[in-house]
């Protein structure tokens, strides 16, 4: 079955430093493919999407191009800041679905 | 717009007690999902709706789990008995019908402890 596989966490960095959580996955078909970000005590977000290969998200400084090549989506932000200290979670959509098929997460740390 | 909402926010109730969590999702969409989220197992989806009708609840643990969505703006998830290892976050999602996007607005969650 389709699933997503994201690097192991937790990634601790420090403020400025240039940020890589790279994410795989296995799927059938063409899916669309997401990162989500989940700041303490609070819900998932969308952070952004690409819905088909070489599409490109970005929003809030971080992008993710979808690899159809490497079945890769990984996430990437040039200078990273405290604010940005969450866990990360990759996701794509089952074909067929509405469902979304969830990595395990990486939390991520940025010290000042 | 209000968001998804969640109530409780937390709740703390005794082994062998009946918990209601419930949901309100973004008016105007035709899915709901309800995760679980623990730091052993992450993110799991117990079940999802399309315009209130379950389309798949392999992920609900057991007998013990059951969810209903009377009507589109409403979802109760119930575990009757609770057990220490039903403790967890939950989460209640909604999304509008997409032919590409799939993306999905998620509560803030409702943190259950048994004990």
């Amino acid at each position: 079955g389709d699933s997503v596989t994201q690097m192991e966490g937790p990634v601790t960095l420090s403020e400025e430093a240039f940020l890589t959580i790279n994410c795989t996955y296995t799927a059938t078909g063409y899916p669309s493919l997401f990162w989500y970000v989940q700041y303490p005590g609070e819900g998932l977000q969308l952070l952004l999407k690409a819905t088909k290969a070489d599409d490109k998200g970005s929003n809030k400084g971080f992008e993710a191009t979808y690899r159809k090549e490497t079945t890769s989506f990984h996430l990437e932000k040039g200078s990273v800041q405290v604010s940005d200290s969450a866990v990360y979670f990759c996701a794509l959509n089952h074909q067929g679905a509405q469902k979304l098929v969830f990595g395990q997460g990486t939390r991520l740390t940025i010290n000042p | 717009d209000a968001g998804v909402i969640q109530s409780p926010r937390h709740e703390v109730t005794e082994m062998g007690q009946e918990v209601t969590l419930r949901c309100k999702p973004i008016s105007g969409h035709d899915y709901l999902f309800w995760y679980r989220q623990t730091m052993m197992r992450g993110l799991e989806l117990l079940i999802y709706f399309n315009n209130n009708v379950p389309i798949d609840d392999s992920g609900m643990p057991e007998d013990r789990f059951s969810a209903k969505m009377p009507n589109a703006s409403f979802s109760t998830l119930k575990i009757q008995p609770s057990e220490p290892r039903d403790s967890a976050v939950y989460f209640c999602a909604s999304s509008p019908y997409s032919a590409h996007s799939y993306e999905q607005y998620f509560g803030p969650g409702t943190r259950l402890t048994v004990t």
